[in-house]
């Protein structure tokens, strides 16, 4: 299967903080998407995103396709409690192929 | 309720029992895909099927693993003689075609532990 890498591998923020982290891959994408997994739960889909170039916002969550079709990031603007959980990205090559995931823990 | 319905929720084993995981995909879904997620790992895709087709099961183990999606009722994930390593989460999603570049839809998936 595909090899999607996700960096950082885990974050520790303060309330409030900025978050932005990146998915690479050794494959071109023609579809990257964010999902974010409570603990226990499913994945949810957070963004998807089409386009090379392609930015796109979702309230405080801002994504964007790498020019490349290799890369993407995520940032969360001015973080909150509920935002803590695993962040995946997943590209499409037939199927999605999910990244290692990004652990967020936000601290009061 | 909508969504994808996966059943049980917790499922416990003893080694060398059949485990089988079921999946109800979103009303209006007709394709299925299973993933299976080791502890602190992502999402690796197994399997994925269309009612009565297997269409790409490129993920799936090569001995014990079997899915089906029959004509009607959900989707089983069947694992048989299980061994520890099996103890995972598995999730099951959902689409409503084979081309949805929206993503697809999962369940809250089905904890399995080998004992």
């Amino acid at each position: 299967g595909q090899q999607l890498n996700q960096s950082p591998q885990s974050m520790f923020i303060q309330e409030g903080e900025d978050v932005s982290m990146n998915c690479t891959s050794s494959s071109i994408f023609n579809t990257w998407l964010w999902y974010k997994q409570d603990p226990g739960e499913g994945p949810v889909l957070l963004i998807a995103l089409y386009k090379a170039g392609e930015l796109t916002s979702n309230g405080r969550l801002t994504a964007q396709f790498g020019i490349t079709r290799k890369d993407s990031f995520l940032n969360i603007s001015a973080s909150i409690p509920s935002d803590v959980g695993i962040y995946f990205c997943a590209g499409r090559e037939g199927q999605f192929y999910f990244g290692t995931g990004t652990s967020l823990t936000v601290i009061p | 309720n909508a969504g994808v319905m996966q059943n049980p929720r917790h499922l416990v084993r003893r080694r060398g029992q059949e485990a089988r995981l079921r999946c109800s995909p979103m009303k209006g879904h007709s394709h299925v895909y299973w993933y299976r997620q080791l502890p602190e790992e992502g999402l690796k895709f197994m399997v994925y099927l269309q009612k009565e087709n297997i269409i790409d099961e490129s993920g799936m183990p090569k001995e014990r693993f079997s899915a089906e999606f029959p004509k009607e009722g959900p989707s089983i994930l069947r694992i048989q003689q299980v061994v520890r390593g099996d103890s995972a989460a598995y999730f099951c999603a959902s689409s409503p075609s084979g081309t949805a570049n929206y993503g697809y839809t999962f369940g809250s998936g089905t904890r399995l532990t080998v004992v």
